[in-house]
């Protein structure tokens, strides 16, 4: 079945440890896209990739860097995480970015900071 | 600024219908979005609205008014499976997608 797979589902660190979290698509999807999400508040989109055009959030911290080395795969890296960074981070594809395309959603990792 | 408005927190009984209602202020509109989100797991799809009207899905429907901004998510027979958050989320002028906080919706037997 074609998907979207983030690793680790869970992810304990340190506070100033870099942490990276990893996702992987068989979707053959053009646009990555990754999100932070709060509990009980709406998914924050970080960033996202249009093929290899990296497009940054204007309010994403300089702490957040992600990474596109190819079509299936996109990498989260948090420099020096801190308390705040403690969420879940979803990790979501689409074909192109036209209005009917639909987000497919990865399961997430749960990220908290020790 | 961008705005999209829902409900904190619904609850209904097993069996019966809930609307939830979502309104939206955006830079444009490209598409409305309904997810289901389980507690702990990600966003899954359930619907999509760009003209006005009804979109009819099995047990779930969602409705649209542009030139009132607002939307609506109805679920029919209500299953206790149905306990989750359910997000709008607006595609704007520049194809970003603009999330509300979501409706977490409780069932009771």
């Amino acid at each position: 079945d074609a998907m979207v797979i983030q690793n680790p589902r869970y992810q304990v660190t340190q506070f100033g440890k870099p942490v990276t979290l990893s996702c992987s698509q068989t979707l053959n999807h053009n646009v990555m896209y990754w999100y932070q999400q709060k509990s009980s508040q709406a998914p924050k989109l970080l960033f996202h990739y249009y093929d290899k055009d990296f497009n940054n959030e204007a309010d994403t911290p300089d702490n957040f860097q992600s990474r596109r080395p190819n079509t299936s795969f996109c990498f989260l890296d948090i420099r020096s995480p801190g308390l705040g960074d403690a969420a879940m981070y979803l990790c979501a594809t689409s074909a192109l970015n036209r209005p009917t395309d639909t987000q497919y959603f990865g399961p997430g990792t749960r990220l908290t900071v020790l | 600024g961008q705005n999209i408005d829902q409900p904190t927190e619904m609850t209904a009984t097993e069996g019966a219908i809930v609307q939830i209602n979502c309104t939206y202020q955006t830079s444009g509109f490209n598409g409305l979005f309904w997810y289901q989100q389980h507690a702990g797991e990600a966003p899954t799809f359930l619907s999509y609205n760009v003209l006005d009207g009804l979109e009819e899905k099995g047990r779930f429907s969602s409705f649209l008014s542009r030139s009132k901004g607002y939307s609506y998510l109805l679920l029919k027979e209500l299953q206790m499976k149905d306990s989750a958050s359910y997000l709008c989320a607006v595609r704007d002028s520049n194809y970003q997608l603009i999330w509300g906080a979501g409706t977490k919706l409780i069932i009771k037997p």
